[in-house]
Formats: C-alpha cells, sequence, structure tokens
C-alpha cells in the first residue's frame, strides 16, 4: 500500500512569491491533515479535512495561507505571499476515519520550503 | 503556549541499555498520549499510544507510563538499538471536538551508540 505523498519535497522561494504543496493520501482515507513543522519544534496542526471540509482551520493564518481537497482525495496548501516566517516543514497526514486520536495518522515526508 | 514539553532535546545512549524519555503536558483535558518517531527526511511514525484511564502501555521493546496527576508521561525502550536512533515526538489530544488535533512537543533526539 502506497503511503501519503507529497511535492515538491524541497522548494527554494524568493520572499513575496506564492508556493503550493500536494499532498496525495493514502487511498479511502476520509481524514487529511495540513501541519507545519518549524526548526527545532514539533509539528503543529494547521488545518485538518473530513473529506471535503475543513473541519478544523483554526491555527490556519488565513490571511496568506489557503488549502482545498477537491472530491476529498488529493488536496492543495497554498501561500501567497511567503514571508521569511514561513521557512519550515510542511507534513501532510492521513487516516482512515473522523480524527479520533487512536486512529493513526499516517505522515507523508514532507515538503522543505526555504523562502529568501 | 506549549501545552506538550519534552525538556530534554537530547539523549544518548549505549546499545543494549534503557532509553528513557520524558514528556510533560499542562492541559488537564488531554486524554490520549501518542509517542512518535522520526527519522530524518521522513515523515514521523507512529510508535505507541496510551489512554488516560490506563497508566502503563506495553509493546514490544517500547513501554509507556502515565502519571496523570504528575501531568507527566515517558517512554522507555529496552533494550536500546542503533535502529532506535531517531527524534521522538510526544503528542496529545483532548476528546469531543478536538479529536484528532494533536499537540506535539519539541521532540528528543536519540542517539544509541555500540
Amino acid at each position: 500500500e502506497a503511503g501519503v505523498v507529497q511535492s515538491p519535497r524541497y522548494k527554494i522561494i524568493e520572499k513575496k512569491q506564492p508556493v503550493a504543496f500536494w499532498c496525495n493520501p493514502i487511498s479511502g482515507h476520509n481524514t487529511l491533515y495540513w501541519y507545519r513543522q518549524n526548526l527545532g519544534q514539533g509539528p503543529e496542526l494547521l488545518i485538518r479535512y473530513e473529506n471535503e471540509e475543513a473541519v478544523d482551520d483554526s491555527q490556519l493564518p488565513k490571511d496568506r495561507f489557503s488549502a482545498e481537497r477537491l472530491k476529498g482525495v488529493d488536496s492543495t496548501l497554498k501561500i501567497q505571499p511567503a514571508e521569511l516566517g514561513d521557512s519550515a516543514v510542511y507534513l501532510c497526514a492521513s487516516s482512515s476515519t473522523s480524527g479520533r486520536p487512536w486512529d493513526e495518522q499516517f505522515f507523508g515526508p514532507g515538503t522543505r520550503l526555504t523562502v529568501l | 503556549d506549549q501545552q506538550v514539553k519534552q525538556n530534554s532535546p537530547s539523549l544518548s545512549v549505549q546499545e543494549g541499555r534503557i532509553s528513557i524519555l520524558n514528556c510533560d503536558y499542562t492541559n488537564s483535558m488531554f486524554d490520549y498520549f501518542l509517542w512518535y518517531k522520526k527519522y530524518p527526511a521522513e515523515g514521523p511514525t507512529f510508535l505507541i499510544s496510551i489512554s488516560s484511564i490506563k497508566d502503563k502501555n506495553e509493546d514490544g521493546r517500547f513501554t509507556v507510563f502515565l502519571n496523570k496527576s504528575a501531568k507527566h508521561l515517558s517512554l522507555h525502550i529496552v533494550p536500546s538499538q542503533p535502529g532506535d536512533s531517531a527524534v521522538y515526538f510526544c503528542a496529545a489530544s483532548e476528546s469531543g471536538d478536538s479529536w484528532g488535533k494533536l499537540q506535539f512537543g519539541a521532540g528528543t533526539q536519540v542517539v544509541v551508540t555500540p
């Protein structure tokens, strides 16, 4: 079974430029998460989807960040415009059901973003 | 506001000995706790978990202990192996609407030496 796929793996951009990250969850997983991991810190949840619906986006900086999960499968996270402080690893995870903590979250390898 | 804290950024242990990783939390509403393991350039992978109704959970070489009164949990790895060298994250979740919203600690880098 394929794991969570993320692309690109690495991205370097100038500040004020837009950037987008793509995630393909494990087949059949209804719940999808986007996390941001700053250097030396643990992952921090940005947004959680149940199928197409964003059920928790309280941590998403909505002035510059947006996300979508059309058709309840793949998801895209966008930053526009990027700032220096957005440099981090962006992790996507998926789980099979509705976000109960014992439903294991499977993480992708992440996209390392560097904003210059 | 860091609700889950791992105060030891690194731990070095000899192969075959016990590794003890500690985690403290401040939110009394947390009722499910997890440990994740992360290798470089990979995403975290689930290791072991414990519900707040238990004080111990064991899976092979890994045991997690929970002390609710002290808001403290620990992960024991016995015996430690070179493949255990990784970053270990403690995570916690509340129940209800916050199911699935994991709060992570900053991680502890474990190095197992021969």
